[in-house]
């Protein structure tokens, strides 16, 4: 059974913090992901990570960094929170090829900013 | 244009009804299209894969592709009010392209 972890299910940060998402999966997935959900806006990727250190922008990308040392590890990091990135934030992890699109999520850290 | 299309709904249908929810995409060089299903407040969860032209039934479900027609689509037989939940369509190029449609609210009552 593929296992996606993420560290916290709620969060709440003040604006101007520094904040560390953390994800981890347990099936040596080559691909991992980090997407934001909004109501009425669907699943937006930030950032997906194909290979240890390897990264590419999604569509929303600004105020966001990611970091992937370990294969199975996936940071997300909010450089300095703003009180636009109160969000659902969710990570992905898949294998390769034609299981690009088999993508299996962590449960979800749901963040406020205040 | 968005490269994945759903309407939003929500699509109500009566228990034990076929429920039918639609997926257009516009990239052709797409070769592999997936439904999740998301229940308010979780996280989306894979129910179906399809690579090729035709239909591919898993129980209750059956996903049905049109690679021409650029169209995919998921049929939920038998629906019971535990089906009610957002389908999300997504599609890859196998590659480095992939794209999550807004998905379908489905509402099916007892």
């Amino acid at each position: 059974d593929v296992k996606v972890t993420q560290s916290s299910r709620y969060l709440v940060k003040r604006t101007g913090e520094k904040v560390f998402l953390e994800c981890v999966q347990d099936m040596d997935h080559e691909n991992m992901f980090w997407y934001r959900q909004d109501p009425g806006l669907g699943l937006r990727l930030i950032y997906f990570s194909y290979d240890v250190k390897m990264k590419e922008k999604g569509d929303i990308p600004e105020g966001y960094s990611v970091s992937r040392e370990k294969k199975e590890r996936f940071s997300l990091i909010l450089e300095s929170a703003s009180t636009n990135q109160t969000s659902m934030y969710l990570c992905a992890s898949s294998l390769d090829g034609p299981h690009l699109g088999e993508q299996y999520f962590g449960p979800g850290t749901r963040l406020t900013v205040t | 244009q968005k490269e994945v299309e759903q309407n939003s709904g929500p699509l109500s249908v009566p228990e034990g009804a076929i429920a039918s929810l639609n997926c257009t995409y516009s990239d052709r060089v797409s070769q592999s299209f997936f439904w999740y299903r998301q229940y308010s407040g979780k996280s989306p969860e894979l129910i179906m894969s399809i690579y090729s032209n035709g239909d591919k039934e898993d129980g209750r479900f059956t996903a049905q592709l049109n690679k021409a027609s650029q169209y995919v689509s998921l049929l939920i037989r038998d629906s019971q009010p535990s089906d009610s939940a957002t389908y999300l369509c997504a599609v890859s190029d196998n590659f480095n392209k992939f794209y999550f449609g807004s998905g379908t609210k489905l509402n099916v009552k007892p």
